[in-house]
């Protein structure tokens, strides 16, 4: 089977770094997701790691290590239109299910 | 626009009636797939269908019967509505390929009282 965990809620400061955690176990990854979710919306892509090391995207980046199944994702100089849901998400080869974690509610302080 | 489209956005309604979700993709992707968001968030993979043809089935009660009518279209059939069916619904698409990162639908918020 397949488990992924990340912390439930976080609280950082406008302006400031977090870094959100991400583990996983399963036997056929092929690739890990993280999304965004805003309170009433739809998960939008943020990112996608299938190999070791990080992955830059603006305030955005995606880190992963396969050998220790683990990602994490970091935002800086936050601002307040980043609080929201961050979900993990990994792929498996075996089956083609895209798995979801139960999302890291992120809140951000003025 | 392209994107993904559910309807309805809202639907409330009695225990036991049955209820249809309708999605539509116009990115030409092959696969398509419903999710279920619990009131905890937790986001779960309930279909997936590669071009017409199912490929994953979750576990899920029989009442709940996916249709696609063609790779554009993956609409949901609910039978006998129950109480915990209450849900945020997601349609999503993905192309095939090594980066298959999944569009969503906008959700169909489920009350069912």
């Amino acid at each position: 089977g397949q488990n992924i965990d990340q912390p439930t809620e976080m609280t950082a400061t406008e302006g400031a770094i977090v870094q959100i955690n991400c583990t996983y176990q399963t036997s056929g990854f092929n690739g890990l997701f993280w999304y965004q979710q805003h309170a009433g919306e739809a998960p939008t892509f943020l990112s996608y790691n299938v190999l070791d090391g990080l992955e830059e995207k603006g305030r955005f980046s995606s880190f992963l290590s396969r050998s220790k199944g683990y990602s994490y994702l970091l935002l800086k100089e936050l601002q307040m239109k980043d609080s929201a849901s961050y979900l993990c998400a990994v792929r498996d080869w075996r089956d083609d299910k895209i798995i979801f974690g139960k999302g890291t509610r992120l809140h951000i302080l003025p | 626009d392209t994107a993904v489209s559910q309807t309805p956005k809202y639907l409330v309604t009695q225990m036991g009636n049955d209820k249809s979700i309708k999605c539509e993709q116009n990115l030409g992707h092959d696969t398509m797939y419903w999710y279920k968001q619990d009131s905890k968030k937790f986001l779960k993979i309930m279909f997936s269908y590669n071009n017409k043809e199912l490929i994953i089935n979750e576990t899920v009660p029989n009442r709940f019967s996916p249709k696609s009518p063609d790779k554009a279209h993956l609409n949901l059939h609910i039978n006998s509505l129950e109480l915990g069916d209450s849900a945020v619904y997601f349609c999503a698409s993905s192309p095939r390929g090594p980066n298959e990162k999944l569009f969503f639908g906008s959700g169909t918020q489920l009350s069912v009282l």
